[in-house]
């Protein structure tokens, strides 16, 4: 079985440019999450979708952060502009329900803004 | 808002010796989670834990759950290098916030050979 892939795995950009992440979940998960992983901490949730549907983005900043899943499949994640403080690791999760509550990670996308 | 405290945030220490890492909260959690992550890799699960008191073994790996579901410990016995790693725990709310995880903020070992 595939696992969550996700592109590209490294980015670099500058201050005020923009940037998107791509992630592909595993084949039939209904449910797919982003998290932000600043070094040295544990990851944050920025969004949650439940097939195309958005069930909790109360931490995403959206005043330069948007995120679509269209067709319930693969989903991007956009910042926009970006700053110094996004420097992180971007990690794409996904779900099944029947799967007690096992989250399958992606390997992560690491941004550093210059 | 739901948190989660890790303790220690680093370990070194020698292959062979025992260790014990911590995760505290306030809240109660309706089951609770261990990840494993290493560098340039996403986080990997390790064990889930849902009844409060429970113990669950993974060859040297002992996770606990706190009778009152508000905090776990992860003991390892006779380090290797091999654990060497991120170790985050994470929480679910349940209710409303179900499927989501809160982690910690996780402690960084390093077993030296």
């Amino acid at each position: 079985e595939a696992g969550v892939a996700q592109s590209p795995r490294y980015k670099i950009i500058e201050k005020r440019q923009s940037v998107a992440f791509w992630c592909n979940p595993i084949s039939g998960h209904a449910t797919l999450y982003w998290y932000q992983q600043i070094l040295g901490q544990g990851p944050k949730l920025l969004i949650q979708f439940q097939n195309n549907g958005v069930v909790d983005d109360s931490q995403l900043p959206k005043d330069r952060f948007s995120a679509e899943r269209l067709k319930g499949v693969d989903s991007t994640l956009k910042i926009q502009p970006a700053k110094l403080e996004d420097s992180a690791v971007y990690l794409c999760a996904s779900s099944s329900p029947g799967a007690g509550k096992i989250q399958y990670f992606g390997a992560g996308t690491r941004l550093s803004v210059l | 808002t739901q948190l989660l405290e890790q303790s220690p945030q680093f370990l070194s220490i020698q292959e062979g010796e025992n260790l014990t890492v911590y995760c505290n909260s306030s809240s109660v959690f309706s089951s609770l989670q261990w990840y494993r992550q290493e560098p340039g890799e996403g986080p990997v699960l390790l064990v889930t834990v849902v009844t409060g008191g429970e113990v669950k073994k993974l060859k040297r790996l002992t996770f606990q759950f706190g009778d009152a579901r508000k905090d776990s410990s992860l003991h390892i016995t006779a380090a290797q290098p091999g654990d060497t790693g991120l170790y985050l725990c994470a929480g679910h709310g349940g209710g409303t916030s179900y499927g989501k995880l809160t982690f910690g903020q996780g402690t960084i070992l390093t077993v030296h050979p």
